[in-house]
């Protein structure tokens, strides 16, 4: 049972545009959310994170949206560059719970940015 | 060094094998976790250190997994009688607090059990 979901396996979009990608999850304990980057034969990179007591974070290019109703975020970069170009993956915790160090993570959506 | 390296690489065993992954995290990082990435999905916890005790293994598939962290520091992933349904990329990844703020993970090690 899929409790981070990234329901699109892949986006893309042209350089300069924005790219906006999508992430349900359905556990309501999830109470922190995080963006993670992973090109080809490396690990996931830190990208940004959220804590359930805001509705936006921003940094840089970087925006993520959470919708704490919908169980929903979402990660927006504007403009988004070829460089961009990577799998992107969700993922939830639970920070107040003595599990706060276990990470859930979605499937990942691949973007490609065309120049 | 200046990130998480694992090793090996890639390895390729032949089922019912014993493997042993290794992991050095970033000195000084108190936390190290495993995680597993099948093919088409993100990655799994597996089992946390912090420092040399291990505080959580439920992710840990079965028996045959066993990981260690005798002084703290470096850790080994160890997978008894390989099976193919074991094959996976295996993520190390450490931070230096404890709580899961976008911690650093190495490259992973590819297994393929044939």
């Amino acid at each position: 049972d899929q409790q981070v979901k990234q329901n699109s396996p892949s986006l893309s979009v042209q350089e300069g545009r924005i790219s906006i990608l999508n992430c349900d999850y359905t556990n309501s304990m999830f109470d922190y959310f995080l963006w993670y980057k992973k090109y080809p034969a490396e690990g996931p990179t830190f990208l940004i994170s959220i804590s359930s007591i805001k509705d936006k974070n921003e940094d840089g290019r970087f925006t993520v949206f959470l919708n704490k109703s919908a169980k929903h975020l979402s990660l927006h970069i504007v403009p988004s560059q070829p460089g961009d170009s990577a799998v992107y993956f969700c993922a939830a915790s639970v920070i107040k719970a003595g599990s706060n160090y276990k990470l859930t993570f979605g499937k990942g959506t691949l973007l490609t940015v065309n120049p | 060094g200046a990130g998480v390296s694992q090793s090996p690489r890639y390895k390729v065993a032949k089922r019912g094998q014993d493997v042993a992954l290794r992991c050095d995290p970033i000195s000084g990082h108190v936390s190290l976790f495993w995680y597993q990435q099948a093919l088409g999905q993100g990655p799994e916890f597996l089992t946390y250190f912090q420092n040399e005790a291990q505080l959580d293994k439920s992710g840990l598939p079965s028996d045959r997994f066993f990981a260690e962290r005798p002084e703290g520091s470096v850790s080994t992933l160890k997978i008894q009688r390989t099976q193919q349904e074991d094959s996976a990329v295996y993520l190390c990844a450490s931070s230096l607090g404890v709580v899961g703020y976008g911690y650093t993970f190495g490259s992973g090690t590819r297994l393929t059990v044939v």
